[in-house]
């Protein structure tokens, strides 16, 4: 069964503190994995598509890594405003194009 | 291009209850989901359209859970006898079919079953 597990569930940084969320996926063929960021209340943004391991993209503080297993999410230097939920999700090959989703990891920034 | 819209943003009803959410996409764009998320926990898929026609519809959604695309446009989800396990935020997105097939997400609707 195509499963997404994120860790860990919440990270508490300092401002200033950089640190990395983890995404590991089993699927039966990967097409593409997502990350999205959701403020409480609100639908999920998005941030990032990747498609391949090895391939890496950046926005601003955020950068996302793949491999054959799993994604990395690395922020550099957090600012408050950067606190929310990032949320995974996988595209998985030979079905309709739906979106497998983690649980997300809830990010809080302190100054 | 002003994004995907829901309506409405809250809804409160009362057990047993019909309630029928709106999801109107980004235009021109031809593929639309909806997904549901509970406290605490990713999105869970539920159906997906191409233009008017449902290609995919989730074990998730029982026949309490009806969904529609007339002409391809905006998007319906209707829930009858609502329970109140049916308490969570419905999502929706679209998106264009090409290869990187990014999903665009809505404000959602956020329901609580009473």
């Amino acid at each position: 069964e195509d499963q997404v597990t994120q860790s860990p569930e919440a990270l508490r940084l300092q401002e200033g503190e950089s640190s990395s969320l983890n995404c590991s996926y089993t699927v039966s063929g990967l097409r593409g994995l997502f990350w999205y960021r959701q403020d409480p209340g609100k639908g999920p943004e998005f941030l990032f598509t990747l498609y391949s391991a090895g391939e890496e993209k950046e926005k601003e503080r955020l950068k996302a890594t793949l491999t054959k297993k799993e994604s990395f999410l690395h922020i550099t230097a957090p600012k408050p405003e950067d606190s929310a939920t990032y949320l995974c999700a996988v595209q998985v090959s030979g079905g309709y194009n739906k979106l497998i989703f983690g649980a997300g990891t809830r990010l809080a920034v302190h100054p | 291009d002003t994004g995907v819209s829901q309506d409405p943003r809250h809804k409160i009803t009362k057990r047993g209850q019909n309630v029928t959410f709106r999801c109107d996409p980004i235009s021109e764009h031809n593929r639309l989901y909806w997904y549901r998320q509970t406290l605490g926990q990713g999105p869970e898929f539920l159906t997906y359209f191409q233009n008017e026609a449902q290609l995919e519809k989730s074990r998730l959604l029982s026949d309490r859970f009806s969904a529609e695309r007339p002409k391809g446009s905006f998007s319906t989800l209707e829930i009858q006898r609502t329970e109140q396990g049916d308490s969570a935020m419905y999502l929706c997105a679209s998106s264009l079919p090409t290869s990187t097939e990014t999903q665009y997400f809505g404000p959602g609707t956020r329901l609580l079953v009473l």
